[in-house]
């Protein structure tokens, strides 16, 4: 079975702060991994994911992701972070089980950005 | 709009009481998905289904059912509910996947139920 590490529960940041957030999995096979994000009060939306080729993936609001697989790590990146991207971030992983594919999570990193 | 929708958004009941958490999606997705979502402890899987009238178990099923009689609906039932169900529930579907996989394992949530279980 699949499982997911995400090393740092909560990061508080100022604005303007680069943020990289942790994210390894434990999966032998092929595997898809994706990052969600919950903004507080919403439900979670999809911020990027990996499915195959540049293992450097881009996606919204300025958020990217490096698949490792040498380390089966999929770290999210961003640069210089805004107040805005307050919000909790789960990586999530899927992989092969019988005719589905199985997602599991990793418990979430909750991001607190100050102005 | 694609979306996902559950009814209701917050609930508190009693130990005992039965309750059902609907869920609809009108994206034509076969695979959908239960999950509930605690502090410390993410997301866990309770049931998926992978299409009409077929389900399965996930992480965390003991206290909960399931049943898919159409594409879009997939409620979640507690039958007894108790306080350890306490918790916020998300229902998640996902169109389907390549070589009869049945989901991509990008998953569409639902806004969420919170449920209080005194």
């Amino acid at each position: 079975a699949q499982s997911v590490s995400q090393h740092n529960h909560h990061v508080i940041l100022s604005e303007a702060a680069s943020l990289e957030l942790g994210c390894n999995y434990s999966y032998g096979g092929t595997v898809n991994l994706f990052w969600y994000v919950q903004y507080p009060g919403q439900h979670l939306q999809l911020l990027l994911k990996y499915f195959s080729g540049d293992p450097l993936v881009k996606g919204i609001k300025g958020f990217e992701a490096e698949f490792i697989k040498s380390k089966f790590s999929f770290n999210l990146r961003k640069p210089s972070v805004q107040w805005s991207d307050t919000a909790e971030y789960f990586c999530a992983v899927n992989a092969r089980s019988g005719g589905y594919q199985k997602v599991t999570f990793g418990i979430g990193t909750k991001l607190q950005v100050i102005p | 709009e694609a979306q996902v929708t559950q009814n209701p958004r917050y609930l508190i009941t009693v130990t005992g009481k039965k309750l059902t958490v609907t869920c609809s999606q009108n994206m034509n997705h076969e695979y959908m998905s239960w999950y509930r979502q605690d502090p410390g402890l993410g997301l866990r899987q309770i049931y998926y289904s992978m299409n009409v009238e077929v389900t399965d178990k996930g992480d965390v099923p003991e206290g909960y059912k399931v049943s898919r009689k159409e594409k879009r609906n997939f409620p979640l039932i507690l039958e007894s509910p108790s306080p350890n169900q306490t918790s916020l529930y998300f229902c998640a579907s996902s169109q389907k996947g390549l070589a009869g996989v049945a989901n991509t394992g990008e998953l569409f949530f639902g806004e969420g139920s919170r449920l209080t279980v005194l």
